[in-house]
């Protein structure tokens, strides 16, 4: 079946340094992935639909300045936390869907934790 | 999207069925029912999906109501490594009918 990998699965930083995380999708094009965050004890919130090529859309509330986003090919996309904060701490997860197809791959999550 | 409705939590004894319902009252008729279920610190995995009939697959089987106003997850023969959030989606079929949006799912138990 689909495989999403997605890395790391936790990293560590300072307050102010920037993280990437990389979402790629192994035995699929991937037209579409998703960036979904989850704080402890609470459901997952979409944060923006990545679609390659072209600019992420962003969910309301979410500063795109800070959480970049790059779909550059049919299997990598990428979000790098900008200047992070504490409160960025959270946990960072990737979906993506083949072509018009309805299946819906998850990866593993990153765990970041700013400190 | 229609909004779903679903038990905080239950707890199922391990060997036992697991029936997890989901309330979708305001479905719409090409509206299909997705569950998903998220391993502590994993990503969500995908259980199974339907549109009116009945669905069944290794993992599970999925039981909707005539009006389908409602549904029901059946995990046969729960174990230990069932234990997990499980989520009930409605969306239309299709990556271009937008992402899953989750709700706050039921928290399943499975108990020795």
């Amino acid at each position: 079946g689909a495989v999403v990998s997605q890395h790391p699965s936790w990293v560590i930083c300072k307050s102010g340094t920037s993280v990437k995380i990389e979402c790629r999708s192994l035995d699929f094009q991937a037209t579409t992935m998703f960036w979904y965050r989850q704080f402890p004890k609470q459901s997952l919130m979409l944060m923006a639909t990545s679609n390659e090529g072209s600019k992420a859309t962003y969910e309301q509330g979410v500063e795109k300045d800070k959480f970049l986003i790059n779909h550059a090919s049919l299997t990598l996309s990428t979000l790098t936390v900008t200047s992070a904060h504490p409160e960025d701490s959270s946990f960072y997860i990737c979906s993506a869907i083949e072509g018009a197809g309805d299946g819906y791959t998850f990866g593993s999550g990153t765990r970041l934790t700013v400190v | 999207d229609a909004k779903t409705t679903q038990p905080t939590s239950m707890d199922c004894a391990e060997g036992r069925a697991a029936n997890l319902p989901c309330n979708h009252s305001t479905i719409s008729g090409n509206e299909y029912v997705y569950w998903y279920r998220q391993i502590h610190s994993q990503g969500p995995q995908y259980i199974i999906h339907g549109l009116k009939n009945n669905e069944t697959n290794e993992m599970a089987s999925l039981i909707i109501t005539e009006d389908r106003k409602s549904s029901t997850l059946i995990l046969p023969h729960a174990t230990l490594r069932d234990t997990a959030v499980y989520y009930c989606i409605v969306k239309y079929y299709g990556g271009s009918q937008g992402n899953l949006i989750f709700g706050k799912g039921t928290k399943l138990s499975v108990k020795p």
